[in-house]
């Protein structure tokens, strides 16, 4: 058990490109969570997966984002066009079902030039 | 809708001084709650969690919150700070058992001084 695993941990680009993010979790660990934070907040949710199946998004998660779990394993987030407001760090959180406790990566930090 | 209220977005105590960050819920049914710290650049670490079991809830580092329903409050104490301890803490509620989602509070800065 290595934990979650997130990639890249820092990225840099320029407004208007796409980006994406990859995040392994626990390896038995069937329930897979996106959250956001920026600078002085807490985290927001902004989607899960119970194993591939994306079962919730949140508002936040607008057109430009896209989160895909496709077997079940590792996931992606995906931002299109990005925007000086999607500058944050994404964390992503994974658990079992049923099991009270999330364990976090450590996050990929996004700055939008 | 749940939300978490964190009282005091800065704490500042001495080296050895007792640690109390205060955290509010709103909830209409028994929620899961927890607490986590967050180290500079880094995730998140469980400290400790409520689960409806007992209510004083022991978690690392000698850290503990005691889940007050009456007052719809889930403190976070610790006897004796450390240098160590100085980081982000964030309460998080988890509304109910689908899912399994977190709703944070907006967090408070522990500053520990010599």
């Amino acid at each position: 058990d290595t934990g979650v695993s997130q990639d890249p941990r820092h990225k840099i680009t320029k407004r208007g490109q796409n980006v994406t993010f990859r995040c392994d979790p626990i390896s038995e660990h069937n329930r897979l969570y996106w959250y956001r934070q920026t600078l002085g907040q807490g985290p927001e949710f902004l989607t899960y997966f119970q194993n591939e199946a994306q079962l919730e998004k949140s508002r936040l998660l607008s057109d430009r984002f896209s989160a895909e779990r496709p077997k079940g394993s590792f996931s992606t987030l995906e931002i299109q066009r990005t925007e000086q407001g999607d500058s944050a760090m994404y964390l992503c959180a994974s658990s079992l079902m049923g099991n009270t406790e999330a364990f976090f990566g450590q996050g990929t930090r996004l700055t939008v030039v | 809708a749940q939300s978490v209220t964190q009282l005091g977005s800065h704490v500042s105590v001495s080296e050895g001084a007792l640690v109390l960050l205060r955290c509010n819920y709103s909830s209409s049914v028994p929620p899961y709650l927890f607490w986590y710290v967050q180290y500079p650049n880094q995730g998140l670490q469980l400290l400790l969690k409520y689960t409806s079991a007992a209510t004083l809830v022991k978690g690392i580092n000698d850290f503990e919150a005691e889940f007050k329903k009456s007052e719809t409050s889930f403190h976070l104490t610790k006897p004796s700070a450390h240098m160590s301890d100085a980081a982000e803490y964030f309460c998080a509620v988890r509304p109910d058992d689908q899912g399994g989602k977190l709703i944070f509070g907006q967090g408070t800065e522990l500053s520990v001084k010599p």
